[in-house]
């Protein structure tokens, strides 16, 4: 399996802001992907990001708002711009397993308040 | 487009089975899943079906039927930490999210 660390585990942030979240895997992934869940929903796929190229965007997500960077195999960030009430959800990465290529793990979550 | 359909909520008794069902209309199709989620905790991976039939792994079982979109989780001999949210997911690139099911587990 893989570990995932997010920085920070939770947030409260100032409408019209910005903020960067940090996802790190102990072990080198080539798929990672980052969801969104919103208060008493499931979660909603937001992007993948694979190393070297750009991300995919799900419909309804665009790169303005939810800009991703992936450098390596272990790292990604993905950021929440000019952020309004409607943004507060919890955020997760997620990876496709090394070993078994169906297996997805998620990384804790980083809970974001917007006021 | 993607539609995954679950149950909202269900209740059990401890000591019982349950069957959660998840109906799926998806573009593309590589496989089920179905993960488990406790209230504040990241989900975590119970079972994965891609082929039509039962998965069994301990007291959850999971069902596959490719040509009705049809899968369900059953889960036996309920105990109180199986109170939860049950999410079925079908894969694409990443993974496309059913509505979740929340149960309670009474004693």
């Amino acid at each position: 399996s893989a570990v995932i660390s997010q920085k920070p585990s939770r947030d409260i942030c100032q409408r019209g802001t910005s903020l960067t979240i940090q996802c790190q895997v102990d072990s080198q992934v080539t798929m990672m992907f980052w969801y969104r869940q919103q208060p008493g929903q499931s979660l909603t796929l937001i992007a993948t990001a694979n190393q070297g190229s750009e991300a995919t965007y799900e419909s309804g997500f665009v790169i303005d708002k939810f800009p991703i960077s992936r450098p390596n195999l272990t790292f990604s960030t993905l950021t929440v711009s000019n952020m309004s009430p409607e943004d507060s959800s919890i955020y997760l990465c997620s990876v496709r397993s090394p070993s078994a290529s169906y297996e997805q793990y998620f990384g804790p979550g980083t809970r974001l308040t917007v006021t | 487009g993607q539609n995954i359909d679950q149950p909202t909520e269900m209740t059990a008794t401890e000591g019982a089975i349950v069957q959660i069902n998840c109906t799926y209309q998806t573009s593309g199709f590589n496989g089920l899943f179905w993960y488990q989620q406790h209230a504040g905790e990241a989900p975590t991976f119970l079972s994965y079906n891609v082929l039509d039939g039962l998965e069994e792994k301990g007291r959850f079982s999971s069902f596959l039927s490719r040509s009705k979109g049809y899968s369900y989780l059953l889960l036996k001999e309920l105990q109180m930490k199986d109170s939860a949210s049950y999410l079925c997911a079908v894969l694409g690139p990443g993974l496309i999210f059913g509505t979740g099911t929340r149960l309670q587990v009474f004693p």
